[in-house]
């Protein structure tokens, strides 16, 4: 199994509709990180969460919100779908110290709004 | 601030041949600096890394110098193979990964 599960793997939505993505690791860490990737501008930080009881926002977290339902799963929601939202979204996770810059992605979540 | 600039792709290159890509940084005193890998279809995974100047990470054959005269940490191959083709991206972080700073990638083909 992977370190890092994220379903579904692909969506396609409509304007409007309400979408959520999972995440789910195995590698016991407590920072785990939501990204979204487009092309020609990199990934880019929409929340993160260092701990169950710890949410923050990142670049790009309007439109977005997140939970951490456990130490392991941490979902990404958006409330009302809009088209500029279709893009490829990760999920992470480090460790802490010297390993909170090494980061376990998952295989995407490919999304696409109509 | 802080940003990293990598040299836009694709780059094709037949196998065997010599790779570079070039990275390039601007930050705030002394950051981490990485090089991840995004094989087709999967996550990025981190490649190597160097966390002070001089330092040199290597791994799989790639190498990379974190070089803060010139604020670069270019991405090298002696010989490149056939399942080296992926995207690669430079990153930087002040701190932990939420202060992690992704350049755009550069997607690397090998023919054979």
């Amino acid at each position: 199994d992977a370190d890092v599960t994220q379903t579904p793997r692909n969506r396609i939505t409509k304007t409007g509709k309400r979408i959520m993505l999972e995440c789910s690791q195995t590698k016991g860490h407590d920072r785990m990180y939501w990204y979204r990737q487009d092309p020609g501008l990199g990934l880019r930080l929409i929340y993160y969460s260092f701990d169950v009881k710890d949410i923050n926002k990142g670049e790009i977290s309007d439109g977005y919100s997140v939970s951490r339902q456990a130490q392991a799963k941490f979902s990404l929601s958006l409330e009302s779908a809009i088209p500029n939202q279709t893009a490829l979204y990760f999920c992470a996770t480090s460790g802490e110290g010297s390993g909170a810059n090494v980061l376990t992605f998952g295989a995407g979540s490919r999304l696409t709004v109509l | 601030g802080n940003s990293v600039t990598q040299m836009e792709g694709p780059v094709t290159l037949s196998e065997e041949a010599f790779l570079t890509i070039n990275c390039t940084y601007t930050a705030t005193g002394y950051p981490s600096l990485f090089w991840y890998v995004q094989y087709p279809g999967e996550g990025l995974q981190l490649l190597l890394k160097a966390t002070k100047a001089d330092d040199k990470g290597s791994n799989k054959g790639f190498e990379a110098t974190y070089r803060k005269e010139t604020t670069s940490f270019h991405l090298e191959k002696g010989s490149v193979q056939v399942s080296d083709s992926a995207v690669y991206f430079c990153a930087l972080s002040r701190g932990g990964a939420n202060n992690l700073f992704f350049g755009t990638g550069t997607r690397l083909t090998v023919i054979p």
